[in-house]
């Protein structure tokens, strides 16, 4: 059973283009959760899904921000215009049950 | 205030001796993990506990819910344990997470 994917692990930006992170579950799991880590700070919940629903986006940023789990295919947290401000390491991870969570190797964001 | 308060935020020890690190939370929960994240790296989930505690190789966790408290222990410590271990506490399904503690291990 191969562990939580993401990709791109690295990503590399202009201000103002788009970046779209995507997140591989493991196997049997319908619960994922984005986490963002920014330079020297500690781990921030950003949103929390299940297959087609959105249950809790209470961390995500108001603007610019959004993300996706579709009933085929990976999680997407999809970031417009970005700015230096969104450099950071975002985490997702996976839960059959909403309660045990297992991480990805997370994508690095870097806003140039 | 935060709601996860982990202790001490840095931690130098030499290889062998005896490692605990302290958490403590202010809310209601349902479990309490501790992660393991090296630098530039992953993170890798080491516990899940809601009660008691767990053992993994030399790696120990407790958790007491009436004090809120849990730690964790690493024995007879050695380099490739040096990361950031991290407390997280699950409240309504996501994870609230501690700032970190940064713990290296002198050969």
């Amino acid at each position: 059973n191969a562990g939580v994917m993401q990709n791109p692990r690295h990503l590399v930006r202009r201000r103002g283009q788009e970046a779209r992170l995507r997140c591989s579950p493991m196997k049997g799991h319908s619960h994922v959760y984005w986490y963002r880590q920014l330079p020297e700070e500690g781990l921030k919940f950003m949103v929390y899904l299940q297959k087609e629903n959105i249950i809790d986006e209470s961390g995500m940023p108001k603007e610019r921000f959004s993300a996706e789990f579709p009933k085929e295919g990976p999680s997407i947290l999809r970031i417009q215009q970005v700015v230096r401000g969104d450099s950071a390491a975002y985490f997702c991870a996976s839960s059959p049950q909403g309660w045990e969570q297992y991480f990805g190797p997370g994508t690095r964001l870097t806003v140039t | 205030k935060n709601e996860v308060e982990q202790s001490p935020q840095n931690l130098t020890a030499q290889e062998g001796e005896f490692i605990t690190i302290n958490c403590s939370y202010s809310v209601g929960i349902s479990a309490l993990h501790w992660l393991q994240q090296h630098p530039g790296g992953g993170i890798v989930s080491l516990f899940m506990l809601s009660s008691g505690k767990k053992k993994h190789g030399r790696l120990i966790a407790t958790i007491n819910i009436q004090e809120k408290h849990s730690s964790l222990h690493i024995t007879a410590s050695h380099p490739r344990d040096s990361a950031v271990y991290i407390c997280a506490v699950l409240k309504l399904q996501k994870l609230v997470f501690g700032q970190g503690t940064r713990l290296t291990i002198n050969p």
